[in-house]
């Protein structure tokens, strides 16, 4: 079975620091990893997305991820937070059955000016 | 991109009554469309699967006669939450594939969610 643990429930950064969110996932074969953005009361935006092509993927907004077969892990990066980085975070496996997204625990990055 | 309305975003009722909370792809069809449930400061739970023209599939442990399911058209899912109790009240998130993406790898769009409040 697919799944995905983000090992941190809460990240905080300073304005124009960067932005590391973790992403550990277990999948039986090759897995389709996304990061999801969600602001406060707002559907999920697709910030990310692999599906087996380049490891390291860019994103929207900066935003880019690497994926590490030996580690498993797919960690959301940016250079610099800004302010509108503040959001909640989902690392999202898709399920080999039904095509069926599989969501982690939601990492909330808060910044700080 | 495509785009995946919801409506109504927000919606509060009374114990008792029932709520219909609609799902549309507004430029693309969907074959499939997922209805999922989220608490507060948690992540989201997926409640069913729904395939156009056919029954609802509904993960374990969700009530298919309380979140009655129905996706009559390509373009438009419903999901009705029936005799509504307070303990219903969450964000419900609904996702829709773009059928023009090949297999399992259509990409999914979400809604904005709709906020149900049950008094």
């Amino acid at each position: 079975a697919q799944s995905v643990t983000q090992l941190d429930s809460h990240v905080s950064v300073s304005e124009g620091t960067p932005v590391l969110l973790r992403c550990n996932y277990s999948s039986s074969y090759s897995p389709s990893l996304f990061w999801y953005v969600q602001h406060p009361n707002k559907g999920l935006q697709l910030l990310l997305k692999y599906t087996s092509a380049a490891t390291l993927v860019k994103g929207i907004n900066g935003f880019e991820a690497e994926f590490k077969k030996s580690e498993t892990s797919f960690h959301l990066t940016k250079p610099s937070a800004h302010m509108s980085d503040a959001a909640e975070y989902f690392c999202v496996v898709r399920g080999n059955q039904g095509g069926k997204l599989i969501f982690g625990q939601g990492t909330e990055l808060s910044v700080k000016p | 991109g495509a785009v995946v309305s919801q409506h109504p975003s927000r919606v509060i009722c009374k114990s008792g009554t029932s709520v219909k909370i609609e799902c549309r792809s507004l430029d693309f069809q969907a074959t499939t469309m997922f209805w999922y449930r989220q608490f507060p400061k948690k992540s989201l739970m997926l409640m069913a699967t729904s395939n156009e023209g056919s029954k609802a599939t509904y993960e374990q442990g969700v009530e298919k006669d309380k979140f009655l399911i129905n996706h009559a058209s390509l373009t438009l899912s419903t999901l009705t939450v029936t005799s509504a109790h307070p303990e219903d009240s969450s964000f419900y998130i609904c996702s829709a594939r773009d059928r023009g993406g090949a297999g399992l790898s259509g990409e999914l769009f979400f809604g904005e969610g709709s906020r149900l409040t049950v008094l």
